[in-house]
């Protein structure tokens, strides 16, 4: 079992542009959710993505959008690029958007710096 | 809204010895769960335990347990017979069970743990 994977590790943007980060879950997981990590904070939750539709939202701009694949796999999407977006992006992977009682599962983060 | 505060930005403990580590939260519901992450410079989030509100016991994995006061909102991990490799920041994160809300988690800022050979 390969775990969740996200791709790329590491990412240089220059600022305004666009980038996009991708996961793919844990076999058999079919809910992802996105974080942001900033330097010296705990993450911060993006959104979450259930048979394709975003579930729900954290307090981040419209700049940053998703979408999940029939796969489950899943891509971040981040517009107009700031210097505060640089950050470790986590992904998350778990079953079930609604249950309660299931374990989320991290990957290794693309680690994005804004220049 | 939920929060999640750790005050020890930076602990240090011998190894084979014994640290704790705080974790303060505040909340109105009543049914939540409580977690402590571990995660490593290879930055992959870890679980290393985790707490329903709704029991009373303390949980324990190993080397790990907790100590859980529902009343304080107090969440404290403790790590016995500390190893060099469990160095590594640890985040602690509250989770809501009610019904129709997401599982999204809510972290804490961390803590950084330094095991001294």
């Amino acid at each position: 079992d390969a775990g969740v994977t996200q791709s790329p590790t590491h990412l240089i943007k220059t600022r305004g542009q666009q980038v996009t980060l991708r996961c793919s879950p844990k076999s058999g997981h079919d809910t992802v959710s996105w974080y942001q990590q900033a330097l010296g904070q705990g993450p911060q939750f993006i959104f979450q993505y259930y048979e394709e539709e975003e579930r729900q939202r954290g307090n981040f701009p419209d700049r940053f959008s998703g979408h999940q694949f029939p796969n489950y796999s899943s891509e971040l999407n981040v517009n107009a690029l700031l210097l505060g977006d640089s950050a470790l992006y986590l992904c998350a992977s778990q079953t079930g958007a609604g249950a309660m009682n299931t374990e989320a599962f991290f990957g290794q983060g693309t680690r994005l710096t804004v220049v | 809204a939920q929060t999640v505060t750790q005050s020890q930005p930076e602990m240090s403990v011998q190894e084979a010895e014994t640290v704790t580590l705080s974790c303060t939260y505040d909340t109105s519901e009543s049914d939540y769960y409580l977690f402590w992450y571990k995660q490593p410079p290879s930055r992959q989030m870890i679980l290393v335990i985790r707490q329903e509100a709704y029991k009373q016991q303390n949980a324990t994995e190993n080397r790990f347990s907790v100590n859980f006061q529902k009343a304080a909102k107090s969440f404290s991990l403790k790590i016995s017979d500390s190893q060099l490799g469990d160095a590594a920041m640890y985040f602690c994160a509250y989770r809501s069970a009610h019904g129709g809300a997401t599982n999204k988690l809510i972290f804490g800022t961390g803590t950084l743990l330094a095991v001294q050979p």
